[in-house]
């Protein structure tokens, strides 16, 4: 199975500050990534496909790259209804599998 | 608009049967794969199962194989999981979520665009 690391686990931010998340693979999946955002109580919401492509109705602040390994995920000016906890996920193969989560909270 | 709404969880005894279903509305149900993801209480999310627009192919996490079984009725736009010999490790919200693809293993899919709001599932004594 191919193991997703995301760090950090969590991260303390501002409102209009510039957030990176990481995710790395345990083995190459080309652009076979994609990002959820999950809100407390409520299901995920996907945000990035193919490690770049920004989902339908997505605000443009949030932006992704890498492919391989290496991915990330950037706010580019964190908004109030942007605090939530953010996934990562293969597509590679089978099983499918997701990173542990990044909690982004109010600093 | 794409809804899809999950239903049939609940409290459940260890080693007893449970069956899920995902009712789909606002899309061509039988043109796309369609997924099961779970998430045990304040854990992160485990794909469970998918199976193909046809029913013809499905893939199982290894923690569900043999236990679990997908299915769906297109003429009744739903999904269902069928979940045997209940665990504790098996208490979870479960999602029904699409696939952007009709296949199992189409070029460019395995993500999950839509999702329902999902449903309880507590396995206790």
């Amino acid at each position: 199975d191919i193991q997703m690391t995301q760090s950090p686990s969590s991260v303390s931010a501002s409102v209009g500050d510039r957030v990176t998340i990481t995710c790395r693979a345990s083995q190459g999946i080309s652009s076979w990534l994609a990002w959820y955002q999950q809100k407390p109580g409520k299901a995920p919401n996907l945000l990035i496909y193919t490690a770049s492509n920004l989902q339908s109705g997505v605000p443009s602040r949030f932006s992704g790259s890498g492919s391989g390994t290496d991915f990330t995920l950037i706010i580019s000016s964190l908004q109030p209804e942007d605090f939530a906890t953010y996934f990562c996920q293969q597509t590679n193969s089978f099983p499918r599998t997701f990173g542990q989560g990044t909690k982004v909270e109010i600093k | 608009q794409v809804q899809l709404v999950e239903s049939g969880g609940g409290v459940v005894q260890p080693g007893r049967s449970l069956r899920l279903s995902c009712a789909a509305s606002g899309f061509i149900f039988n043109s796309y794969a369609m997924n099961w993801v779970r998430q045990a209480p304040g854990k992160g999310l485990e794909w469970v199962a998918i199976m193909s627009y046809d029913g013809s192919n499905k893939y199982y996490a290894d923690s569900v194989k043999g236990r679990f079984t997908v299915s769906r009725d297109n003429s009744k736009n739903t999904l269902y999981l069928q979940m045997n010999s209940l665990r504790a490790e098996d208490t979870a919200v479960y999602y029904c979520a699409r696939d952007p693809c009709s296949g199992t293993n189409c070029y460019g899919g395995g993500y999950f665009d839509y999702w329902g709001q999902g449903i309880l599932v507590t396995v206790s004594s």
